[in-house]
């Protein structure tokens, strides 16, 4: 596609759910990084796929923190029994290497009440 | 990656040149200038970067000082739509983790009719 697209767009989820996140990346596009953006904040590196390997998952906060990506194409995050403080934007972005045409997606915004 | 201060926010009028500040006193000699902005409920777009020389694009310019200590983005001639947080970034260009981006809290940027 032209973009990187993510779904939902918006997810509100009660406290102790589960949610799955999707990120479709640009065709052809070998990196997939997921972010965790708060409010009034500057997005987070999460963790960094090249291809359907998980090269770097440093910045997952939790081990209720999951990411696939298991064709080398679209990815999932998966968060287990969500609380509040996981309430924020998760944005997906893409390259074809490295910082080469970087791309992120419009991100989806989790509520967690 | 080197630490990058900015201010937290700045208006401009509709029409005017838009400059924004970076502090990145402790840039190694080869990390490079990035600058991203987000528009309200997207993700970070890729604006423009540079190592020492000045740069200029579609979008903006790029002005490194010959300390390579701050850099200013020029927007020439701001819209409405330029209205965003800009954040500046310091990073190198290969080895080690140069996938990652880390965002700071940027400065917003209003730009008034």
């Amino acid at each position: 596609g032209a973009g990187v697209s993510q779904s939902p767009r918006y997810k509100v989820a009660k406290r102790g759910q589960d949610v799955a996140l999707r990120c479709d990346p640009i065709s052809g596009h070998v990196s997939l990084f997921w972010y965790q953006q708060a409010l009034g904040q500057g997005p987070e590196f999460l963790t960094y796929f090249q291809n359907e390997a998980q090269l770097d998952k440093s910045g997952l906060p939790s081990d209720r923190f999951f990411a696939e990506r298991p064709e080398g194409s679209v990815s999932t995050l998966k968060i287990q029994r969500t609380q509040q403080e996981d309430s924020a934007v998760y944005l997906c972005a893409s390259s074809l290497e490295g910082l080469l045409g970087y791309t992120f997606g419009s991100g989806t915004r989790l509520t967690v009440v | 990656d080197a630490k990058t201060t900015q201010p937290t926010s700045m208006d401009c009028a509709e029409g005017r040149a838009a400059n924004l500040p970076c502090n990145h006193s402790t840039i190694s000699g080869n990390e490079y200038v990035y600058w991203y902005r987000q528009i309200h409920s997207q993700g970070p777009q890729y604006i423009i970067h540079g190592l020492k020389n000045n740069e200029t694009n579609e979008m903006a310019s790029l002005i490194i000082t010959e300390d390579r200590k701050s850099s200013t983005l020029i927007l020439p001639h701001a819209t409405l739509r330029d209205t965003a947080v800009y954040y500046c970034i310091v990073r190198g260009n290969s080895g080690g983790s140069n996938y990652k981006l880390t965002f700071g809290k940027g400065t917003l940027l209003t730009v008034n009719p």
